[in-house]
């Protein structure tokens, strides 16, 4: 059954530095999403691709947060300038055309930041 | 603004029991529900999407329902199985075209006795 993979499943990194979350979606699908969890919160969405531009963000979403997809299959988010605060599990989905709504996501990305 | 809410927060039961987790959402103009299944520390697997045309879906021992005008949905689990715990999730898009924008609710941290 097709599925999107995330990597790494988890990175530690100090705070300050550059960290970059790799997903590969399922191939056919058209719609890109990342969302995160912070440790005990809701999953809340960050941001939408479509047609190779974000289609929407989230406040969240800052100047420090940037998405690409540099080729056929990856999409990436780049978070230039961690924080503490964002330590959290994150998540890439994606959805089919036609597909009605329905999402599917990865494993998660666990991203600690000290 | 939309919120989704859960209830109960936490359900502890003997294997074999049927059960009923609740979703709520305070703006019934919704595309569609969709719930999740999340294991401890992994990523989000779709259990059941059910369109706004829809009063219910059924997949195997589960089965969610619609009540849009209430702003509801059920998602009732039969004969409950110890592999069943996990934490379920509801989501609705939050409007307009933004299909794959979910707003999650809390979850629901279910546990099955053997």
């Amino acid at each position: 059954e097709p599925e999107v993979t995330q990597t790494p499943s988890h990175q530690v990194t100090q705070m300050g530095q550059e960290v970059i979350l790799r997903c590969v979606p399922i191939s056919n699908h058209l719609y890109f999403y990342w969302y995160r969890q912070i440790l005990g919160q809701k999953v809340e969405f960050l941001v939408s691709f479509y047609n190779n531009e974000i289609s929407e963000k989230s406040e969240i979403f800052d100047d420090q947060f940037s998405v690409e997809r540099p080729d056929g299959s990856n999409f990436t988010l780049k978070i230039r300038s961690t924080k503490l605060e964002d330590s959290a599990m994150y998540f890439c989905a994606s959805m089919g055309q036609g597909a009605f709504g329905e999402l599917f996501f990865g494993e998660g990305s666990r991203l600690t930041v000290l | 603004k939309q919120e989704v809410t859960q209830i109960p927060a936490a359900l502890s039961v003997p294997e074999g029991e049927n059960l009923v987790l609740n979703c709520s959402f305070t703006d019934s103009a919704i595309y569609n529900l969709q719930w999740f299944r999340q294991d401890p520390g992994k990523g989000l697997t779709s259990l059941l999407l059910i369109q706004s045309s829809q009063r219910e879906q059924t997949s195997g021992r589960l089965n969610a329902s619609l009540d849009k005008s209430s702003g509801r949905s059920t998602l009732y689990i039969a004969a409950s199985q110890p592999g069943d715990s996990a934490t379920y999730l509801c989501a609705v898009p939050r409007g307009g075209t933004s299909y794959g924008k979910l707003t999650f609710g809390q979850g629901t941290i279910l546990t099955v006795h053997p």
